[in-house]
């Protein structure tokens, strides 16, 4: 079946950087991109972007932008999201998600429908 | 960005009710509007995509319909396993969003 193992939890200090990898199974790993979604402490989700590891093309929120770095592993069937200069309030769980469609761009209406286990990274000096 | 408006953000309700949470657009969205299930501590499920298509798997009591702006999700016969919270979110924009979330609870 298609799994999305995540790396683990991670303590960072602010104004560090965080790279949480996120290792696919189950499907040929080249064939959807693969989206990171995250969730702060007893609030909603927020998407933070997506990549193709076909291309290495990338799609970032704009408040994210210029921030975070998504790369990716074929070798490995890996991708990794790099969050900079972080903050505090970016004390959050994040998820690494397959979408529904295996266009790139996803096409509109798009869902996620395979999640990580998430990884929780805590901001605090 | 597309906001995306859920009503109410919590309610109460029993084993067997019909409840019904609403998630309304900033702008037109068609009916490229999702939802899902996240229970606590665990990862969302996709229940719902496009508006009304059911994710293989979820049961039929839950049941999604509307387009253009006002989208909503009726949950029929209320089980225990259905207290959750609940996500509405739009691909119809390159910058995808989320609501704010439903908490059902009993």
């Amino acid at each position: 079946q298609v799994l999305l193992e995540q790396s683990g939890a991670d303590l960072k200090k602010p104004g560090a950087s965080v790279k949480v990898s996120c290792t696919a199974s189950g499907y040929r790993f080249t064939r959807y991109v693969l989206a990171w979604v995250r969730q702060a402490p007893g609030l909603g989700l927020e998407w933070m972007g997506w990549i193709s590891p076909y291309s290495g093309d990338t799609k970032s929120a704009e408040k994210f932008q210029g921030r975070v770095t998504m790369t990716t592993d074929t070798s490995t069937s890996t991708v990794y999201m790099e969050l900079k200069s972080l903050k505090s309030d970016d004390t959050a769980v994040y998820y690494c998600v397959r979408p529904t469609t295996d266009t790139t761009p996803p096409s509109p209406g798009y869902a996620f429908d395979t999640w990580g286990q998430g990884t929780m990274v805590t901001v605090s000096s | 960005d597309i906001q995306l408006t859920q009503s109410p953000s919590s309610l109460s309700a029993s084993v067997g009710d019909r409840v019904t949470i609403t998630c309304r657009a900033s702008q037109m969205i068609s009916g490229y509007i999702n939802w899902y299930q996240q229970k606590s501590g665990k990862a969302p499920k996709l229940l719902i995509s496009a508006a009304f298509t059911l994710q293989s798997g979820v049961p039929s009591r839950f049941r999604g319909s509307g387009s253009g702006t006002d989208f909503t999700l009726t949950i029929s016969n209320l089980q225990p396993e259905d207290f959750a919270t609940y996500y509405c979110q739009q691909s119809y924009s390159s910058q995808l969003t989320f609501g704010g979330g439903t908490k059902v609870e009993i």
